[in-house]
């Protein structure tokens, strides 16, 4: 089993650009979430979805969005990306309420 | 918001000695659950122990073990007989019944030959 799927593994982008992080899970489960890795501060969520056609806001969700049009992908999209956002990626899925985040390998991202 | 508190930032411990990392954090829920995560310098999480707040015996997985005291809100975990291997950042979440999880700032742990 694939599991979680985070592609690319590394991105450089200049302030300004746009970019979309990939995530695709193949476990059928329903909730899937995006958080972001700064040294010191643990991992913060920025988006989550509960289900297809659903998605909400995490703690840092502000230059982010996030659409899920199916069950099995949750892209992140950065429409204008600041040095600020330079940081480790990862997208998590979960089968239910209260079951164990799986998490994908994550994407470090820096912005020049 | 529920927020989590990992008041140790960086710990050490003898290979084949027991450590326990600290753990608190703050809800007003009633009904929810704590994970340990850990995450070797490949930046893999990996879970390391589950608990479900509505019950009261603190759960185990070999060498982990936890001490979940719901009404002081502190979540720690023990590690016995530490590898070499348990060398990584230990992060403990907080989880809502939304599946909203929280996450504490994480604990370096080093384990020393």
């Amino acid at each position: 089993n694939a599991g979680v799927t985070q592609t690319p593994k590394f991105q450089v982008l200049k302030t300004g650009q746009s970019m979309t992080l990939q995530c695709a899970q193949d476990m059928n489960h329903e909730y899937m979430s995006w958080y972001r890795q700064d040294p010191g501060m643990g991992l913060r969520l920025i988006h989550y979805s509960v289900g297809a056609g659903i998605t909400d806001q995490g703690e840092v969700p502000n230059g982010y969005n996030v659409s899920r049009s199916t069950t099995e992908d949750f892209p992140l999209r950065l429409l204008s990306a600041a040095p600020s956002q330079t940081s480790v990626y990862f997208c998590a899925s979960s089968y239910s309420s209260g079951s164990p985040l799986h998490f994908g390998n994550g994407t470090r991202l820096t912005v020049t | 918001a529920q927020t989590v508190t990992q008041s140790q930032p960086e710990m050490s411990v003898q290979e084949a000695e027991t450590v326990t990392l600290s753990c608190t954090y703050d809800t007003s829920e009633n009904n929810y659950y704590l994970f340990w995560y850990k995450q070797p310098p490949s930046r893999q999480m990996i879970l390391v122990i589950r608990q479900e707040a509505y019950k009261q015996q603190n759960a185990t997985e070999n060498r982990f073990s936890v001490n979940f005291q719901k009404a002081a809100k502190s979540f720690s975990l023990k590690i016995s007989d530490s590898q070499l291997g348990d060398t990584a950042m230990y992060f403990c979440a907080f989880m809502s019944e939304v599946n909203d999880m929280r996450f504490g700032a994480g604990t370096r742990l080093t384990v020393k030959p």
